[in-house]
């Protein structure tokens, strides 16, 4: 089974704190996916790798930056907390030969105050 | 799919009653579409998923849904709920264009009444 795991289920940080969200997926997976979930919003895309050290903007990038160094570790960064960044984060890998199924993390949910 | 619509933002029905969740989407090219399934404080489970194969798809835990073409919709159904069916559910399809991404739809909660 594929398995992609989050650092942290609950975190809670200051306003202007930098912050790490990291993932990480055992599958081999070229591509991986941060989403942030909001009630009656569903799920946004953040940001996108396709691989090592590639990125894609998504949907709502601004206010977060991506780390991917190595091929099974896909990390989220706040630069500057503020707390309209407060919510559901969850993170998503597939095989680039797959049919575009995604496999998610349990999700952190981050509170900033 | 371009967009992803989830008809209705909860449902709630009887346990043993029918469940119907809709979702339409609008693509203009050959969609791959899915149902997931979110429980509290969890990620995101797929209950299954279409791929241009078999216009009706069985999944998990006895959903199944239906492609049809002509209506662009994907609804999902299971003949008899049960408490444990009591969740969050997501449609999602393949954006369009040359792109690997899929675009959600903004999810249903299934609520199950004893």
């Amino acid at each position: 089974d594929v398995k992609v795991t989050q650092s942290s289920r609950y975190l809670v940080k200051r306003t202007g704190e930098k912050v790490f969200l990291e993932c990480v997926q055992d599958m081999d997976h070229e591509n991986m996916f941060w989403y942030r979930q909001d009630p009656g919003l569903g799920l946004r895309l953040i940001y996108f790798s396709y691989d090592v050290k590639m990125k894609e903007k998504g949907d709502i990038p601004e206010g977060y930056s991506v780390s991917r160094e190595k091929k099974e570790r896909f990390s989220l960064i706040l630069e500057s907390a503020s707390t309209n960044q407060t919510s559901m984060y969850l993170c998503a890998s597939r095989s680039r030969d797959g049919n575009y199924e995604q496999y998610f993390g349990p999700g952190t949910r981050l509170t900033v105050t | 799919a371009q967009s992803v619509t989830q008809l209705g933002s909860h449902v709630s029905v009887s346990e043993g009653a029918l469940v119907l969740l809709r979702c339409n989407y609008s693509s203009s090219v050959p969609p791959y579409l899915f149902w997931y399934v979110q429980y509290p404080n969890q990620g995101l489970q797929l209950l299954l998923k279409y791929t241009s194969a078999a216009t009706l798809v069985k999944g998990i835990n006895g959903f199944e849904a239906e492609f049809k073409k002509s209506e662009t919709s994907f609804h999902l159904t299971k003949p008899s709920a049960h408490m444990s069916d009591a969740a969050e559910y997501f449609c999602a399809g393949r954006r369009g264009g040359a792109t690997n991404k899929l675009i959600f739809g903004t999810g249903t909660l299934l609520a199950v009444q004893p």
